[in-house]
């Protein structure tokens, strides 16, 4: 199975607020777990990776937070601010460097003044 | 720093047509990809090389067709197009690995 299931598939915060993004695995071969940010009319730019080593990891306001046994994985993006309204992906790639990303459905997060 | 260019930015193809799609990366990247990106799903991948002369089905290659004469362009050709192939394509490429991928800013198909 090479599906990365993700959700919600739209989110709306308040300023301010946590906006939380969860992903599901099934296959235990994918070892590098990427999330890119889509803002509308460009293609998706890298934001944050994380590897199955590690529980979490912190770039600025944007924390990914990796649990291996459940094979889950979350964006958490603090103190939000309207100019993180875009469309998030999480995805995840195979063991030994393999040429192919697998990506989920995308949530559409929008940021309210 | 032009990173990856795609051409065009928009196109309208009737059905049975045939185009190509331009991809140019400028950072000498070994990998190159070609994604299509459906309303309301993710990429799913349509073909990579990784690197000149090589090339290999992604995901979704039906329909598709490409070609790495040279490590900087990654062109890739649809035959009588479909209604089905209208999406919205995006070419990247990386350097070793794929999730470090630079993304081009996309080209919009509609057949009709």
């Amino acid at each position: 199975q090479q599906q990365v299931k993700q959700s919600p598939q739209s989110l709306i915060v308040q300023k301010g607020g946590i906006s939380i993004i969860n992903c599901a695995y099934e296959n235990t071969a994918f070892d590098y777990f990427p999330w890119y940010q889509q803002f509308p009319g460009k293609g998706p730019a890298l934001l944050i990776a994380i590897r199955p080593d590690v529980s979490e990891k912190k770039e600025g306001r944007f924390t990914i937070s990796f649990n291996k046994s459940a094979k889950q994985f979350s964006l958490h993006i603090m103190d939000s601010q309207p100019g993180d309204s875009a469309t998030y992906f999480c995805a995840a790639s195979f063991k030994g460097g393999s040429e192919k990303l697998v990506f989920g459905k995308g949530t559409k997060l929008t940021v309210n003044p | 720093n032009a990173g990856v260019t795609q051409t065009p930015k928009f196109r309208i193809l009737k059905i049975g047509q045939s185009m190509t799609l331009q991809c140019a990366q400028d950072m000498n990247h070994n990998y190159m990809y070609w994604y299509r990106q459906d309303p309301g799903m993710g990429l799913k991948l349509i073909y990579y090389s990784v690197g000149a002369g090589i090339t290999d089905k992604g995901e979704v290659p039906n329909g598709y067709n490409v070609s790495r004469s040279t490590t900087e362009d990654f062109p890739l050709r649809l035959e009588l197009a479909a209604p089905s192939q209208t999406s919205v394509y995006f070419c990247a490429s990386s350097q070793n690995d794929p999730f470090e991928a630079f993304f081009g800013q996309g080209t919009r198909l509609t057949v009709v």
